[in-house]
């Protein structure tokens, strides 16, 4: 079983942009693919990347996915920040023996 | 559009039973492998369950094993997930989510509370 490591909280101005990590413990980051969830206080997650680099339609393109081998680790960057970002960010990736692994979460704060 | 919704949340004292359903519309349910997704209060996401489209796979974390059933009805659009033996630690919001995949989340239900207590 592999865990994936995320950051607990970063934060960043209106306008700026921001890259949230994501880092897999064990196993190559390239393997599988990784999504990204956002989860606003009180409501339900709602799938902002798939498969690395993918966006479903309705998710604006300030969002991007990428993933990078040489650390491991997949990356979501969030470009000219709205306060309506501010979320908390959970990436996911899966292999044969774990259909879902999450990481613990990241904290987005605007300010 | 694609619309998840959850029902059957509740409280529920230790040791006690809970069925949860969620009915799936806006798609063709029976294409799609389902899951269950939970989250205890100020925690991360957790997987539950998963089965695939047609039932050839179903799939538990430890957590589950043994006290919780996964199960859908494709001619219902429905997904189910039976609980037994609760704890207070099954205390949660329960997800219904639809994968794109295997292992690939694309859509998520609003949530179903259960609290587990006496």
């Amino acid at each position: 079983n592999f865990m994936l490591i995320q950051p607990h909280s970063v934060s960043e101005s209106p306008g700026k942009t921001v890259i949230i990590s994501c880092t897999r413990s064990s196993g190559s980051i390239a393997s599988n693919f990784v999504q990204w969830y956002q989860q606003r206080p009180g409501s339900a997650p709602i799938t902002v990347i798939y498969e690395n680099d993918q966006r479903p339609s309705g998710v604006p393109d300030r969002f991007s996915g990428s993933i990078d081998t040489s650390s491991n680790s997949a990356s979501l960057t969030v470009s000219r920040l709205k306060t309506e970002d501010e979320a908390e960010y959970y990436c996911q990736s899966y292999d044969g023996s774990s259909p879902v692994v999450f990481g613990g979460g990241t904290k987005l704060t605007v300010l | 559009e694609v619309q998840l919704v959850e029902s059957g949340g509740g409280l529920v004292k230790p040791g006690g039973s809970l069925r949860l359903s969620c009915t799936a519309s806006g798609f063709t349910f029976r294409s799609y492998d389902m899951s269950w997704i939970r989250q205890a209060p100020g925690k991360g996401l957790e997987w539950v369950s998963s089965i695939s489209s047609s039932r050839s796979y179903i799939l538990y974390a430890d957590l589950a094993k043994g006290r919780f059933t996964i199960s859908r009805d494709n001619a219902k659009n429905s997904l189910d997930l039976q609980m037994n033996s609760l704890r207070a630690e099954d205390t949660a919001v329960y997800y219904c989510a639809r994968l794109r995949s295997f292992g690939i989340i694309d859509f998520w239900g609003q949530g179903a509370l259960v609290t587990v207590s006496s």
